[in-house]
């Protein structure tokens, strides 16, 4: 059975840092692409990142460019998203996401539970 | 960017009734490369729908998507109680992979 269990939210100032871990189970994860995706309470869904099945090549949406840095250790089933100059408006619920094929244009078919993270001081 | 515009925000049925849900995109989507999610409150969002008609692993026969180019709809033939939810489109055919800003079936 496919799992994803998230986990490093929690509550930071403005302008600090988070680091975000994704463990992966029931799968291999170097044979796949991987996205985080996350969802302010109450709102909608937005992608912020993908990285490739061997972490050779990321993306990152426009609001979390420069910020935010995604990585993964295949070797230890897990993903990573580190958060850097986080602001008020990053605070989200942060799923990490397993697509179906091999590269990142496929369908999201699995998803963590979340981790909530809240910028305040 | 392609842009998704769902609508209405909220929609309201009776059990049994079908509801129709659509989804627009602000360009063509390539291979039609559009899937649909389900999100019931305090949960992850799940895949109900791909490839724009193709129906995920689970899914209920009671839902099927149709659509093509920019023009896409969630149809579900006869609504369930565990079907009131908050449905999300996203394209996957390129970066950024977005989402609608979802519809909510309510009661």
């Amino acid at each position: 059975e496919v799992q994803l269990v998230e986990s490093g939210g929690g509550l930071v100032q403005p302008g600090g840092s988070l680091r975000l871990s994704c463990s992966a189970s029931g799968f291999s994860l170097r044979s796949y692409a991987m996205h985080w995706v996350r969802q302010t309470p109450g709102k909608g869904l937005e992608y912020i990142s993908a990285i490739s099945g061997d972490g050779g090549t990321t993306y990152y949406a426009d609001s979390v460019k420069g910020r935010f840095t995604v990585s993964r250790d295949n070797s230890r089933n897990t993903l990573f998203l580190q958060m850097s100059s986080l602001r008020a408006d990053d605070t989200a619920f942060y799923y990490c996401v397993k697509v179906r094929g091999t590269g990142p244009n496929s369908w999201f078919d699995h998803w963590g539970q979340g981790t909530l993270v809240t910028v305040s001081s | 960017e392609i842009v998704l515009t769902q609508s209405p925000g909220t929609l309201s049925f009776s059990p049994g009734e079908r509801a129709t849900l659509s989804c627009r995109a602000s360009q063509s989507v390539s291979r039609n490369y559009l899937a649909w999610y389900q999100q019931k409150p305090g949960q992850a969002p799940r895949v109900l729908i791909f490839g724009a008609s193709s129906r995920a692993s689970g899914t209920p026969d009671r839902f099927s998507g149709s659509g093509s180019g920019t023009d896409f709809t969630l149809t579900i033939s006869r609504l369930e109680p565990e079907d009131f939810a908050v449905y999300y489109c996203q394209q996957y055919a390129t970066s950024p992979w977005t989402f609608g800003q979802g519809t909510k079936v309510d009661i």
